[in-house]
């Protein structure tokens, strides 16, 4: 299995809303990522989390959680999100830390209306 | 504020042509360099990694690298319109983050 897979694949919700976003992998990747992609942008990063534990958050609003809940998984958890944050929401994963190449999942295409 | 550029383009090319792109970096301490290559409404997909200056291949892929210039190019031989897409270049900065270029956007003319 060389996938990492996210879900779902598209979401709409309201600022009120709570939404949660869904990575995994069973590729035995030590490092997940979450990245931002607006259109016509490249990806930002958001969050890293190496051997499970969160290494970076690239100052990113708390109404974004991320959740490591075990070494395949990676969670998003979305609250009270505004309209600019309407974008592609994509996972990653490295065999180590930030030193390999990433896979990337298809990502969640997200509008908050 | 560490940077990896690229020209946006479009870069068109025709059919069997060799494409190159280029990338540049800030960043003098980076260690690992990428090729993404991203479909439009796609995610990016990794066709490239160098770490040593010089060149490396892959089919019809060659990765140039050149740590004293910081500067990063992707080849495509016998380009083909399914080569057709964004190219990403992305660098390891020296607090480890992948940071992305913004892109150059590939048109192979049939």
């Amino acid at each position: 299995d060389t996938e990492v897979t996210q879900t779902p694949k598209h979401l709409v919700m309201g600022m009120t809303n709570k939404k949660s976003l869904k990575c995994e992998q069973h590729m035995g990747h030590r490092a997940m990522y979450w990245y931002k992609q607006k259109a016509k942008k490249p990806p930002e990063l958001m969050f890293v989390y190496s051997y499970e534990k969160l290494s970076i958050n690239e100052s990113v609003p708390s109404r974004f959680s991320p959740e490591c809940p075990n070494s395949s998984l990676l969670n998003l958890h979305l609250h009270a999100l505004q309209p600019e944050d309407s974008a592609l929401y994509l996972c990653a994963s490295s065999q180590e830390p930030y030193t390999d190449g990433y896979t990337f999942g298809s990502g969640t295409r997200l509008t908050v209306v | 504020q560490k940077e990896v550029e690229q020209n946006s383009g479009p870069l068109s090319v025709p059919e069997g042509a060799i494409a190159s792109l280029n990338c540049t970096y800030s960043d003098r301490v980076s260690q690992s360099f990428f090729w993404y290559r991203q479909y439009s409404g796609k995610s990016p997909e990794l066709i490239m990694s160098i770490y040593s200056n010089g060149d490396k291949e892959d089919g019809r892929f060659t990765a140039q690298l050149n740590k004293a210039s910081q500067y990063v190019s992707l080849l495509i031989r016998d380009s083909q319109p399914s080569d057709s897409a964004t190219y990403l270049c992305a660098v390891n900065d020296s607090s480890y983050k992948l940071i992305f270029g913004s892109g150059t956007r590939l048109l192979v003319r049939p």
